[in-house]
């Protein structure tokens, strides 16, 4: 158990929909990064806060978008759904104190668009 | 832009087999390189990392060694299990522009046979 957790881990939707996926870090974990997962991309950054600010962006689209909140937890929302964003979601978090500190990641939430 | 190779995949082993999994990486300055494996099912876990040339990461009778000259990280085990039976992914941070996000070869599947 890495002590990041993910909800829902599963989530069926349709095309045009939004979806809310939560992330919680590890206790006293200040960053959050969210991760994509796919047959065709692999395993791409998307975004990642640190303490409530966003610090850097990836291959994130217009439609998606996150906040961390003052407890910490992430969320991501999802947007205008299309089949291809059909994916594993992964959040992680780490200390954020800068070099190379370990990212544990969450178990993630499958989403799949039909 | 900074970028992980990884061998094809599948590799198909014989329980106690010798493991070699190729990684090699593209970055500007001193990036720390990763061994990530994910279990059926499961969310990615650290299996070891290099924070700095010649380094070598170790954990559960897996090894890598850092080598900046041929800018590659291979993953090695003696022995190989069952139970090792996974995808492994080979990663780079380079903390450049204040961000520890992780950069991802496409995964290799191992698949060990009794």
């Amino acid at each position: 158990d890495s002590g990041v957790t993910q909800t829902p881990k599963h989530l069926i939707t349709a095309t045009g929909q939004r979806v809310t996926l939560r992330c919680s870090p590890r206790s006293g974990d200040l960053s959050v990064y969210w991760y994509q997962q796919s047959l065709d991309q692999g395993l791409q950054f998307l975004i990642q806060y640190y303490n409530g600010e966003e610090r850097a962006k990836g291959n994130i689209l217009e439609r998606f978008s996150a906040q961390q909140f003052p407890d910490l937890h992430s969320e991501l929302n999802l947007s205008s759904l299309e089949l291809g964003d059909s994916a594993l979601y992964f959040c992680a978090s780490s200390s954020g104190t800068g070099g190379p500190d370990t990212q544990y990641f969450g178990p993630g939430t499958r989403l799949t668009v039909l | 832009g900074n970028s992980v190779t990884q061998m094809e995949g599948p590799v198909t082993l014989s329980e106690e087999a010798f493991l070699t999994i190729n990684c090699t990486y593209t970055a500007t300055g001193y990036p720390s390189l990763f061994w990530y494996v994910q279990y059926p099912g499961e969310g990615l876990q650290l299996l070891l990392k290099a924070t700095k040339a010649d380094d070598k990461g170790s954990n559960k009778g897996f090894e890598a060694t850092y080598r900046k000259e041929t800018t590659s990280f291979h993953l090695e085990k003696g022995s190989v299990q069952v139970s090792d039976s996974a995808v492994y992914f080979c990663a780079l941070s380079s903390f450049s522009g204040n961000t520890g996000k992780l950069i991802f070869g496409q995964g290799t599947t191992l698949q060990v046979k009794p």
